[in-house]
């Protein structure tokens, strides 16, 4: 059964850092991309951030220069660098396994909140 | 950037009966679309892919259709347990993808 458990969110103030892990099993975690979507209090969907099997990474450009995607396979591990934070970067933030350009499995999210 | 339209912003149906959300793009996406369904409190679930595959474990109340810009998802006979949102993705320029405003399904 996959399984994706993300964890690091909390209070932060403008301005400040965080770094956000995803937890996967259940799957061979380095055959996959793997994907970060996040979502504004009462909002929808946005995608964040996104790395390849090989390593690739690629960001929208609203985080662009701020965030920083990386994954561990020997840990099975996605990693989401968060510096610069905004108020508008509070949201909910899902790691999702990527097949074939989906985001066929989700984590149950971490809440990261930025103010003062 | 690919924009996707999502029709109507709320959706009211008894249950039993059929519910059809729409969804258009700027441009064509092919059929490099999915649907994903929010229930509350809950993390998206994929539900169709490429525009009208269903995603594993997904009842066959749920279909997809269209290609291009114009793409519906049917609920067949809704279900108490359907009430989320519906969210439609494009994955045309991966993985620059974008999501839809969603659409919320009301029971009746």
């Amino acid at each position: 059964e996959v399984q994706l458990l993300e964890s690091g969110g909390g209070l932060v103030q403008p301005g400040g850092s965080l770094r956000l892990s995803c937890a996967a099993s259940g799957f061979t975690f380095s055959s996959y991309a793997m994907t970060w979507v996040r979502q504004a209090p009462g909002e929808g969907l946005e995608w964040v951030s996104a790395i390849g099997t090989g390593g690739d990474t690629h960001y929208a450009d609203s985080v662009k220069g701020r965030f920083t995607i990386s994954r561990d396979n020997s840990k099975n591990s996605l990693y989401l660098q968060m510096n610069s934070l905004r108020a508008e970067d509070t949201a909910v933030y899902y790691c999702a396994k990527d097949i074939h350009g989906y985001s066929a499995y989700w984590g149950q999210g971490t809440l990261v909140t930025v103010s003062s | 950037e690919i924009v996707l339209t999502q029709s109507p912003a709320t959706l009211s149906v008894s249950p039993g009966e059929r519910a059809t959300l729409s969804c258009r793009a700027s441009q064509s996406v092919s059929s490099y679309l999915a649907w994903y369904q929010q229930k509350p409190g809950q993390a998206p679930r994929l539900l169709i892919y490429d525009a009208s595959n269903r995603a594993t474990g997904i009842p066959a109340r749920f279909s997809g259709s269209g290609s291009g810009t114009d793409f519906t998802l049917t609920i067949s006979s809704l279900e108490p347990e359907d009430l989320a949102v519906y969210y439609c993705q494009q994955r045309t320029k991966w993985p620059q993808v974008t999501f839809g405003p969603g659409t919320k399904v009301d029971i009746k």
